[in-house]
């Protein structure tokens, strides 16, 4: 099966800074790349859409300058934290859509995001 | 609008006894349908995909899911438990004249009991 991998895995950063979290799609091109927020215990809440070459679609009530999402190539898509809070401590996982063919889409790992 | 409803928090099961995990959904058009399963940590990993054709749909790990148009339902079951299956299960719907955005649903947290 295709191949998203999330880096980093796990990552405690302090109060004030700014976090990058990298999704990769290895061995397909991704049109389509999707940036979800997991709370203990809850479903996925998607945060963003991002189609490469354009500007992320970002979900209501999601702040578009604090969670910076670029989408370079087909292949790449960042999420920054920035000015990180505790309250943005949390589990993000992003996923990725194949161009063409096949319909689901794959997740990577998943990062672990603690802000001390 | 789509929608997924997965009606059970937790479901029990004694290793070796056949599990059932039960997901509806809600679309205007005709649906596709995913199961994905999420380990502690970890990101979803997916486990079968309805798209057309047969509706008893078979995937991975002796996983299997039967799509019921009439009940709206796309209930994943598997015919023995292993403690190993013990994990977030996920169900997924799009509309396939719809969004290409899939909508989850909440969740069901399944525990095999050796």
């Amino acid at each position: 099966g295709a191949v998203v991998s999330q880096h980093p895995s796990r990552v405690i950063c302090k109060s004030g800074t700014s976090v990058k979290i990298e999704c990769r799609s290895l061995d397909f091109q991704a049109t389509t790349m999707f940036w979800y927020r997991q709370f203990p215990k809850q479903s996925l809440m998607l945060m963003a859409t991002s189609n490469e070459g354009s500007k992320a679609t970002y979900e209501q009530g999601v702040e578009k300058d604090k969670f910076l999402i670029n989408h370079a190539s087909l292949t790449l898509s960042t999420l920054t934290v920035t000015s990180a809070h505790p309250e943005d401590s949390s589990f993000y996982i992003c996923s990725a859509r194949m161009i063409q063919g096949i319909t689901e889409a794959f997740f990577g790992q998943g990062t672990r995001l603690t802000v001390v | 609008a789509q929608s997924v409803a997965q009606p059970e928090d937790q479901v029990n099961v004694a290793e070796g006894n056949p599990l059932t995990v039960k997901c509806t959904y809600s679309v205007s058009g005709n649906p596709y349908l995913f199961w994905y399963v999420q380990y502690p940590n970890r990101g979803l990993q997916f486990l079968l995909k309805y798209i057309t054709g047969d509706n008893l749909v078979k995937g991975s790990y002796g996983f299997e899911a039967e799509f019921n148009k009439s009940q709206t339902s796309f209930h994943l079951k598997k015919p023995s438990a292993l403690v190993s299956d013990s994990a977030l299960y996920f169900c997924a719907v799009r509309d396939m004249e719809g969004s290409y955005i899939p909508t989850f649903g909440r969740g069901t947290s399944l525990i095999v009991h050796p």
